[in-house]
This record gives structure tokens, sequence and C-alpha cells, in this order.
């Protein structure tokens, strides 16, 4: 089974700032290890939604501050200037495996 | 627009069975397989299985197989979760989502989400 692992688990960051989370995956690297990496974001009492697939294409309609990089097992999703509405939890999944989420506050 | 449409919140009894719906609009239904995904009370994501609804064939999580079943009728659009026997720990809101499979695994647009309560 792959594991997926968030870091870190919660992270405060002031408005203005850069957030960046962690992705780490126990899948021997492959190239498909890339292209099945998506990022989503779940705001309270709504379902996630897409922000990010192929490890660092945005969804149509996500904001260009959210940005995704990395490759083979290593996979990084950063918020470049944090906004109030970005509060939200923030998974990354790889093939069928899901991180267990990091929590993104406003510090 | 692409939507997925689930069927409302359940309370259940331990032992009871349930079907939750998932109803597609806005794309050919079976141009896309659709996958179901648990989440906990304040926990994280777990998928939990997913089908293609051309011919109906599902695969599922092996931690779930055999508590799950999706099926669905595709001259209606709509794909079902069933889960059998029910516990107090599966207690959780479920998720449908549409599944690309593109060269990719992603999935885009989710459904609203049934909220599923099984208390005695």
């Amino acid at each position: 089974d792959i594991v997926v692992t968030q870091s870190p688990d919660s992270l405060a960051v002031s408005l203005g700032e850069r957030a960046t989370i962690n992705c780490k995956s126990t899948q021997r690297y492959s190239s498909y290890n890339t292209k099945y990496l998506s990022w989503y974001q779940q705001k309270p009492g709504q379902p996630p939604k897409l922000l990010i697939y192929w490890a660092s294409t945005r969804e149509s309609g996500v904001p260009d501050r959210f940005s995704g990089s990395g490759s083979g097992t290593d996979f990084t999703l950063t918020i470049s200037s944090l906004q109030a509405e970005d509060v939200a939890v923030y998974y990354c999944q790889q093939y069928y495996s899901f991180g267990q989420g990091t929590k993104v506050e406003i510090k | 627009e692409v939507q997925l449409v689930q069927s409302g919140a359940e309370v259940k009894k331990p032992g009871e069975s349930l079907r939750i719906s998932c109803m597609a609009s806005g794309y050919t239904f079976t141009n896309y397989w659709i996958t179901w995904v648990r989440q906990m009370p304040g926990k994280g994501l777990e998928w939990l299985g997913r089908l293609d609804p051309t011919d109906s064939y599902a695969h599922y999580n092996p931690s779930f197989q055999g508590h799950v079943t999706i099926s669905a009728d595709k001259s209606v659009s709509t794909a079902y979760l069933q889960l059998n026997s029910l516990k107090a720990s599966d207690t959780a809101m479920y998720y449908c989502a549409r599944l690309h499979t593109d060269d990719s695994i992603r999935f885009d647009p989710w459904g609203q989400g049934t909220l599923v309560t099984v208390s005695s």
C-alpha cells in the first residue's frame, strides 16, 4: 500500500506570506508518480476541491498563487501570498492514497 | 455545468444497510469513472473504491472490500454506494466524485456529501 505523509500537520501564516506544504509518498519511484499526484483544498463544511493535478498543473479557475512542484516521491504545494479565503485543510493524493491533511490558518 | 448531487443525510441503527445515491449531470455519465470517499468526523479522506459506469466494473480499497458495494444505473446517470451491516464507526460523510483517468488520477468535481449517522 502507498502511504502518503504530509508535513506539517498544521501551519499558521501571516496574510500575504508564503505557505508551503510537503507531501512524501512511499511509492517506489516511477515516472507515473508525478502524473498521479494531485492536491485538494477543503474548507469547513464543504467537499474537497481539486487545485492541482499532474503535480504542477493548476485546475481551471484556481488562482495562480497556488503552485505545485516536485517529482518522484517528494512534492510541494506552495501558496505564494496567503489570503484569508485560503484558510482550509489541504490534501495531497498519490494514486488513490491521501495524505493526512495540513490545516492552514492565519497567524 | 458538471454536477454530482448526492442523496440526503441518513440516520441508521447498527446492523442496518444503507444505499447512497450520486446523480451526475452536465456530462456523458459513461465517459468517466465514479469514485467514493469517506471522511470520518474531524478526520481525513479515505478512498473506498471506483466504478466504470460503462460496464459497472468496480474496484475496491482492500480495507473496505466486502463492507461496501458500488454500483450504477447508467440509464439515470446515477451511481450508488451501499454500506452493509452498519456500525457506529461507519458514521461519516461520504462523497462521490468524478474520476479522471486521462493520464492522471484526479477527483473532480465532488458531490456535496452525504452524512451518515449510525446510532442505536
